[in-house]
C-alpha cells in the first residue's frame, strides 16, 4: 500500500485535457513539495514536474503541477498518444524521514 | 548530463546478501548539493525508496523505517560510486532496483534499472 494515494487509471482523447490527483497526508504532501515522474514500460521513471510546479528544460508545457492542502495534481493539456505511460506523485515525507511515492496511474490514450 | 550505471547479480537465494553499485558519471559522488539513493520497483509495492547517502562536510546515510538493520549505503569516493548492501533477502525483496540522484532536494536522474529475483 503506497503512502500517497492515486487512481491507478486514467484516459482521455487526443487534444482533451486530463488530471491525476494524488493525496497524501501533512507529513508528506502538506509540508513539502511534490513531484511527478512519467514511465514508460522497461524504462526508468524520469522526472516531469519538480517543487510542485516546475518544469526542467525538455517538457512542454501541456504538463502542468499543482498542489493544495495534502492532495496534489498533475494536469496534461492536448493530450497526445505519446503521452500513454504510468505517472508518478512523490514527496519527501518528514515522518518517516524518506521519500514516499503514489502507486501510480496508468494513463490510456483512446 | 549524469549517468547512473548499475550493476550486480540478478538471481539470488533467500538468506543471501544483495550487493549493487551504481557508478556516477557526469557528477561527484561527495558532492555537496547532491545525495545518492537507492529504489525499488515491484508489482506488489510500487516505488519503494530504501535508503541514501550523501557527504556534507561528513557521510551521512538515511534508511527506510522497514529496512533498518538490513540495509547499508555507502560511498566509494576512489571510484566514483555508491553501493547498496541488503542482508538476509527473502522473495519479497525481487524488485526492480534504481540508483538516482537527488540534486538540490529533488530526485531528478534515475539509473537504468536492475532486475533482482530472490529464489531458492
Amino acid at each position: 500500500q503506497s503512502v500517497l494515494t492515486q487512481p491507478p487509471s486514467a484516459s482521455g482523447t487526443p487534444g482533451q485535457r486530463v488530471t491525476i490527483s494524488c493525496s497524501g497526508s501533512s507529513s508528506n504532501i502538506g509540508g513539502d513539495h511534490v513531484y511527478w515522474y512519467q514511465q514508460f514500460p522497461g524504462t526508468a521513471p524520469k522526472l516531469l514536474i519538480y517543487k510542485t510546479n516546475q518544469r526542467p528544460s525538455g517538457v512542454p508545457d501541456r504538463f502542468s503541477g499543482s498542489k493544495s492542502g495534502t492532495s496534489a495534481s498533475l494536469a496534461i493539456s492536448g493530450l497526445r498518444s505519446e503521452d500513454e505511460a504510468d505517472y508518478y506523485c512523490a514527496a519527501w515525507d518528514d515522518k518517516l524521514t524518506g521519500w514516499v511515492f503514489g502507486g501510480g496511474t496508468e494513463l490510456t490514450v483512446l | 548530463q549524469v549517468q547512473l550505471q548499475l550493476s550486480g547479480p540478478g538471481l539470488l537465494k533467500p538468506s543471501q546478501t544483495l550487493s549493487l553499485t551504481c557508478a556516477i558519471s557526469g557528477d561527484s559522488v561527495s558532492s555537496n548539493s547532491a545525495a545518492w539513493n537507492w529504489i525499488r520497483q515491484s508489482p506488489s509495492r510500487g516505488l519503494e525508496w530504501l535508503g541514501r547517502t550523501y557527504y556534507r562536510s561528513k557521510w551521512s546515510s538515511g534508511y527506510a523505517v522497514s529496512l533498518k538493520g538490513r540495509i547499508t549505503v555507502n560511498a566509494d569516493t576512489s571510484k566514483n560510486q555508491f553501493s547498496l548492501q541488503l542482508t538476509s533477502v527473502t522473495p519479497q525483496d525481487t524488485a526492480i532496483y534504481y540508483c538516482a540522484r537527488q540534486w538540490q532536494g529533488f530526485i531528478d536522474y534515475w539509473g537504468q534499472g536492475i532486475p533482482v529475483t530472490v529464489s531458492s
